[in-house]
């Protein structure tokens, strides 16, 4: 059982490239969340999914797309990244009846 | 984010020393969820409080809401090294929000010398 999963790990993007963070989560959780965290700010929230073929905005959604094609997957793509989007960025997921969030070890992305 | 303030932000407490963290809003918290995060990893949940005046426990660790719904304090008794890390509060700021779109506070860094 390995929880919530996140690739890759690091990553070093010029401005103007693509490329997609993938979650994965082997709990059978109906929820899942991407979060990106700065220093000082927190958490906040981008997207999230409460099920297969759903997503829906969260506090900080621009420039960001997501998918949820298969219900143990939420993908995360950023089109065009900027320097602004430079920052930590954590997956999580829960089950339906529980407010506990299950979160993965993070993905540390550097746009230069 | 300002809707949810953490104080102090960072805290060097000597080992078996007790200490409390503390998170506000102006708005009703109508769930709060305490975790920790250990340097360079996720997060991991500790606690969640919905109640006004709930209080709960787990091992050292005390979390409570007041009776307004509108402040929370974490409380450590005998702090140990395995205590160190960030502790982060998250909060639904509206009703009926199911957990899904949670307001984090900026976080407390804890550490503690042995």
């Amino acid at each position: 059982n390995a929880g919530v999963t996140q690739t890759p790990k690091f990553r070093v993007l010029k401005t103007g490239q693509s490329m997609t963070l993938l979650c994965a989560q082997d709990m059978n959780h109906e929820y899942m969340y991407w979060y990106r965290q700065d220093p000082g700010m927190g958490l906040r929230l981008i997207h999230y999914s409460v099920g297969e073929g759903t997503t829906a905005k969260g506090e900080v959604p621009d420039g960001y797309n997501v998918s949820r094609l298969k219900k143990q997957n939420f993908l995360l793509g950023l089109e065009s990244a900027a320097p602004s989007q430079t920052s930590v960025y954590f997956c999580a997921s829960r089950r339906t009846d529980l407010y506990e969030q299950y979160f993965g070890p993070g993905t540390r992305l550097t746009v230069t | 984010s300002q809707e949810l303030e953490q104080s102090p932000q960072s805290l060097i407490v000597q080992e078996g020393k007790n200490l409390t963290i503390n998170c506000t809003s102006s708005k009703t918290l109508y769930g709060l969820y305490w975790y920790k995060q250990k340097y360079g990893e996720g997060l991991i949940f500790l606690m969640m409080l919905q109640k006004g005046g709930e209080e709960k426990s787990h091992e050292k660790i005390t979390a409570k809401l007041d009776e307004k719904k509108q402040q929370s304090s974490l409380h450590i008794t005998a702090s140990q090294p395995s205590h160190a890390g960030i502790y982060l509060c998250g909060a639904d700021l509206a009703r009926g929000g199911a957990g899904n779109m949670l307001t984090f506070g900026g976080g407390t860094r804890l550490m503690v010398k042995p």
